[in-house]
C-alpha cells in the first residue's frame, strides 16, 4: 500500500494551466476507474473535486479536469486562479483499502 | 446539510488507547459506507479504514491492522474508531469521511480531530 506518486509542487501564473500527475500501479490506478482528486486548503478538510477518474461533483468549476492513461492519472487546472492555491491529492481504490497520493502543492505566482 | 463532527481526540501516552467518534447528520447514515483518514503534521493524507453501511464488512490499512477497529451505531448516527497500542507515528489529524452515492470516493468530510501520542 505505497502512496501514489505525485510531484511535490507545481506552479503557474494566473490564467495559465497546470497539470498534476499521479503515478500508481497495476494494483490500483491501472486496474480501477475509481480515481478521485481532493483539494485541501491550509487548516481545512479535503474537498472532493473529481471522482471516477474524470467526473466533477456539482459546484466544482469546469476549470478542473482529469484523465487516466495506464497507471497514471492526471489533474489539470485551466485558467489558474489565486483561490486554487492549495494541496491536491489523488486517491485510488486498490481492491480493499484505498491509497492516496503523496500530495502536490499548487502555487499561483 | 450533511455534517460530520469528530470528537474524542487528545493527548495519549505511547501504548495507550483512544476512541474517536464521528457524529453525522443530514443524510441516511445506514445507507453509506464510512471511512477514516488521517494526516500526520505537515504530511499527506493516509487512508486508514472503512466500514459498510450495515457494518457487515470492514477493512484496514496495513499500518493500523490489528490495532485499530472501526465500528458504527446506525441508531445513534455515529461512526467510531477504537485505537489501541498507539505509537508516536499515529499522531495527526483524524478525519471521518462519507462515501459518495455510488461509492468509490469521499464526498463529505468532518473538520478533523487531533490525536497526539507522546510521553
Amino acid at each position: 500500500q505505497s502512496a501514489l506518486t505525485q510531484p511535490r509542487s507545481v506552479s503557474g501564473s494566473p490564467g495559465q494551466s497546470v497539470t498534476i500527475s499521479c503515478i500508481g500501479t497495476t494494483n490500483d490506478v491501472g486496474v480501477y476507474n475509481f480515481v478521485s482528486w481532493y483539494q485541501q486548503r491550509p487548516g481545512r478538510a479535503p474537498k472532493l473535486i473529481i471522482y471516477d477518474v474524470n467526473k466533477r461533483p456539482s459546484g466544482v468549476p469546469d476549470r478542473f479536469s482529469a484523465s487516466k492513461s495506464g497507471n497514471t492519472a492526471s489533474l489539470t487546472i485551466s485558467g489558474l486562479q489565486a483561490e486554487d492555491e492549495a494541496d491536491f491529492y489523488c486517491c485510488s481504490y486498490a481492491g480493499g483499502p484505498y491509497v492516496f497520493g503523496s500530495g502536490t502543492a499548487v502555487t499561483v505566482l | 446539510e450533511v455534517q460530520l463532527v469528530e470528537s474524542g481526540g487528545g493527548l495519549v501516552q505511547p501504548g495507550g488507547s483512544l476512541r474517536l467518534s464521528c457524529s453525522v447528520s443530514g443524510f441516511s447514515f445506514s445507507d453509506f459506507p464510512m471511512h477514516w483518514v488521517r494526516q500526520a503534521p505537515g504530511k499527506g493524507l493516509e487512508y486508514l479504514s472503512a466500514i459498510l453501511g450495515d457494518g457487515s464488512f470492514t477493512h484496514y490499512a496495513d499500518s493500523v491492522k490489528g490495532r485499530f477497529s472501526i465500528s458504527r451505531d446506525n441508531f445513534k448516527n455515529t461512526l467510531y474508531l477504537q485505537m489501541t497500542s498507539l505509537r508516536p507515528e499515529d499522531s495527526g489529524v483524524y478525519y471521518c469521511a462519507k462515501d459518495r452515492v455510488n461509492g468509490w470516493s469521499f464526498d463529505s468530510w468532518g473538520q478533523g480531530i487531533m490525536v497526539t501520542v507522546s510521553s
